[in-house]
């Protein structure tokens, strides 16, 4: 399997309901990042979280990393419709701040 | 909020042309990047730039690929003579120092015919 892999690949909730998404990883990395992308459309930045650290808050974001498990978890909180989007995972482990990203978690949150 | 810009927004192009996608990084920042997304798959490195040289290159950035920043704003990515499989959404990054956020434009999606 490869760098950076979510699952579940697709996760359907009710609005008001959390979304937990995991992503593992093979090799060590200096950072993993979470972005976000509706349809067609760009990558939003949500957090970075680096190796050092366990885990890291904004808003009703939630994000873990368990370097041991070479795995990291974002929890999207209270869910609104417009959480739906594809969110994906990326890591960086070189010296020049290369991304490598998961294939992406499609999250549909329904009113 | 500063950001990342990206022109033209969409582009189609006829097999064997030459195309330049162009970014505006953030101002401040010094470390620049070149990503790609096939439709329906994950995102993709492409390149990164530094002091004006490449730093890193992947497979996919063979010979027809190419980077520039010809002036103090603009980065751009030339692909020599296209191909179809070269149709993808192309994302530019930048980030002020390495191992920080990364920052990105909202794409070119490049149609090659």
């Amino acid at each position: 399997s490869q760098q950076g892999e979510e699952d579940p690949q697709a996760l359907s909730i009710q609005e008001g309901e959390n979304a937990t998404m995991n992503c593992s990883y093979k090799t060590s990395i200096n950072n993993l990042q979470w972005y976000r992308q509706n349809s067609g459309r760009g990558l939003v930045h949500l957090i970075l979280i680096r190796s050092n650290e366990r885990e890291k808050h904004s808003g009703r974001l939630r994000v873990t990393l368990d370097t041991s498990k070479k795995s990291s978890s974002l929890l999207i909180t209270a869910s609104r419709a417009a959480d739906t989007a594809s969110y994906f995972c990326a890591t960086d482990s070189s010296n020049t701040g290369k991304l490598i990203f998961g294939q992406g978690t499609t999250l549909q949150v329904k009113p | 909020e500063p950001e990342v810009t990206q022109t033209p927004s969409h582009q189609v192009t006829q097999m064997g042309q030459e195309v330049i996608l162009r970014c505006v990084p953030i101002s401040n920042h010094l470390y620049f990047y070149w990503y790609r997304q096939i439709l329906g798959q994950k995102v993709e490195f492409l390149v990164s730039f530094y002091n004006n040289e490449i730093s890193e290159k992947s497979e996919i950035f063979d010979d027809q690929f190419s980077v520039e920043r010809p002036d103090g704003s603009n980065f751009t990515l030339k692909i020599r003579s296209t191909k179809l499989e070269d149709s993808a959404m192309y994302f530019c990054a930048s980030t002020k120092e390495r191992q920080e956020t990364q920052y990105f434009g909202p794409g070119t999606r490049l149609l090659v015919l």
